[in-house]
C-alpha cells in the first residue's frame, strides 16, 4: 500500500519562474492539502482540494493555484517565484470524515528559489 | 487571526530524562492533533484529542488536552535516543477537519 508520494524531491529555479509540484495520495484517500514549511518553522496550511473543487484555503496570494484529478491525485502551482518562496512543499492526504482527519505526509519537495 | 503557540522551541535533555512541550491556541479547537518530524524527515501522526480534559497515552508518551480545549501538552518519559525530533501540535477550528494550524514546534535533542 503506497503511502503518499510528491515528485520532484528537489527542485531550484529563479526568480520569476513558474512551478508545479505533483502528489499522488495514499491508496483510499480522498482529499488532498499542500503546505509550506519553511526552515525551523510549523507547516502552513496553502489549501485543501477534495472532489476536484478547492475546499479551503490559507493565506497565500493567487500566485498559489493548484488542481486536484479525478484519480484524487493533485497539483500545485506557483507563479512568478519569489526569494521567499523556497521551502519545503509538503502534500498531506486524508479521508473526509466527521471529526478531525488524520493528515498522511509525503515526503516533501524542497524547492531552492534563486 | 488564529494561532497556535508551542514553548519551548528547543530543548535538550540527557538520556533517561522527562521532556514536555506545551501547545497553546488563541482560540477555541475542535480537537488537536500531534506529529513528530525527524530531521531531514515529514511530519508524522502521533494522536488526536478531541475532548475536553482528555488524557491518553501512547508508551511513554502522554497526551493532554485543556478543559477549555485551549491547550495540550505531550508529556514524554525517560526519553530515549529514538525520540529525537520535532514535535509539532496543530489545532482544528472546526467539526469537518480542515485547514489544521500548526505551531512551530519543539526541537527535542537527546544526549545519550
Amino acid at each position: 500500500d503506497a503511502g503518499v508520494t510528491q515528485s520532484p524531491t528537489h527542485l531550484i529555479k529563479t526568480r520569476g519562474q513558474q512551478v508545479t509540484l505533483r502528489c499522488s495520495p495514499k491508496s483510499g484517500h480522498d482529499t488532498v492539502s499542500w503546505y509550506q514549511q519553511a526552515l525551523g518553522q510549523g507547516p502552513q496550511f496553502i489549501f485543501q482540494y477534495y472532489e476536484e473543487e478547492e475546499r479551503q484555503r490559507g493565506n497565500f496570494p493567487d500566485r498559489f493555484s493548484g488542481h486536484q484529478f479525478p484519480n484524487y491525485s493533485s497539483e500545485l502551482n506557483v507563479n512568478a517565484l519569489l526569494l521567499g518562496d523556497s521551502a519545503l512543499y509538503l502534500c498531506a492526504s486524508s479521508l473526509i470524515s466527521g471529526a478531525g482527519e488524520k493528515l498522511f505526509f509525503g515526503s516533501g519537495t524542497q524547492l531552492s528559489v534563486l | 487571526g488564529q494561532q497556535v503557540m508551542q514553548i519551548p522551541q528547543y530543548q535538550h535533555v540527557q538520556e533517561g530524562e522527562d521532556f514536555t512541550t506545551y501547545c497553546n491556541s488563541s482560540t477555541t479547537l475542535s480537537n488537536i492533533q500531534w506529529y513528530k518530524q525527524r530531521p531531514g524527515g515529514h511530519p508524522v501522526f502521533l494522536i488526536q484529542l478531541v475532548k475536553s480534559g482528555e488524557v491518553k497515552k501512547q508508551k511513554r508518551l502522554t497526551f493532554q488536552f485543556g478543559e477549555a480545549k485551549k491547550n495540550s501538552s505531550l508529556h514524554i518519559t525517560a526519553t530515549q535516543t529514538t525520540d529525537v525530533g520535532t514535535y509539532f501540535c496543530a489545532g482544528d477550528l472546526n467539526q469537518a477537519g480542515t485547514a489544521l494550524i500548526f505551531g512551530k514546534g519543539t526541537t527535542l535533542s537527546v544526549s545519550s
